[in-house]
């Protein structure tokens, strides 16, 4: 399968910083990326799709100026987390497509304090 | 609202069974069923992709799909400890959408 990074694995931060995310398709190009949102014992949550040279779109109930997303090339797309508060703490993970299926990141914990 | 329904579990079968994984999804424009192994703090890995009725068969893992039924299922023979995991199954939303809809996954436990 289709290999994709993430860096940091793990973060913890004050309340009010920014944190951002990195997510890279190391061995394909990916026009379009998600990122996902997974909070403990529940499922994965799709925040945003993240497209290569134009605007993320954003799911429903997702503040886009809260998480920045930027895909400024085919292999990288960036989370920024803004002014993060505690309830933003969760396990943040990005995927990529490639042959018709999402190949995942191994996620970014995020904590704040 | 479309949904994407398993049996959260959990489901404990012992070592060198068949551990048998349904899901259930709302949406009949689905075209793309998927199957992610999830351990615990780790991110979900994909096991198996179906996209046609019938079964298709990757190892010990066997996918099932009956679309009339809108139904896909997860077969693993000869159960292993390691196999011990969430799995979560995946649909993606209506028509040829790159988006997908996951379960809540069903807790698998392998005893040795």
């Amino acid at each position: 399968g289709a290999v994709v990074s993430q860096h940091p694995s793990r973060v913890i931060c004050k309340s009010g910083t920014s944190v951002k995310i990195e997510c890279r398709s190391l061995d394909f190009q990916a026009t379009t990326m998600f990122w996902y949102r997974q909070f403990p014992k529940q499922s994965l949550m799709l925040m945003a799709t993240s497209n290569e040279g134009s605007k993320a779109t954003y799911e429903q109930g997702v503040e886009k100026d809260k998480f920045l997303i930027n895909h400024a090339s085919l292999t990288l797309s960036t989370l920024t987390v803004t002014s993060a508060h505690p309830e933003d703490s969760s396990f943040y993970i990005c995927s990529a497509r490639a042959y018709n299926e999402q190949f995942f990141g191994p996620g970014t914990r995020l904590t704040v304090l | 609202q479309k949904e994407v329904e398993q049996n959260s579990g959990p489901l404990s079968v012992p070592e060198g069974a068949i551990a048998s994984l349904n899901c259930t999804y709302s949406d009949r424009g689905s075209q793309s069923f998927f199957w992610y192994r999830q351990y615990s703090g780790k991110s979900p890995e994909l096991i198996m992709s179906i996209y046609s009725n019938g079964d298709k068969e990757d190892g010990r893992f066997t996918a099932q799909l009956n679309k009339a039924s809108q139904y896909v299922s997860l077969l693993i023979r000869d159960s292993q400890p390691s196999d011990s995991a969430t799995y979560l199954c995946a649909v993606n939303r209506e028509g040829g959408s790159e988006k997908l809809v996951f379960g809540k996954g069903t807790k698998l436990t392998v005893n040795p």
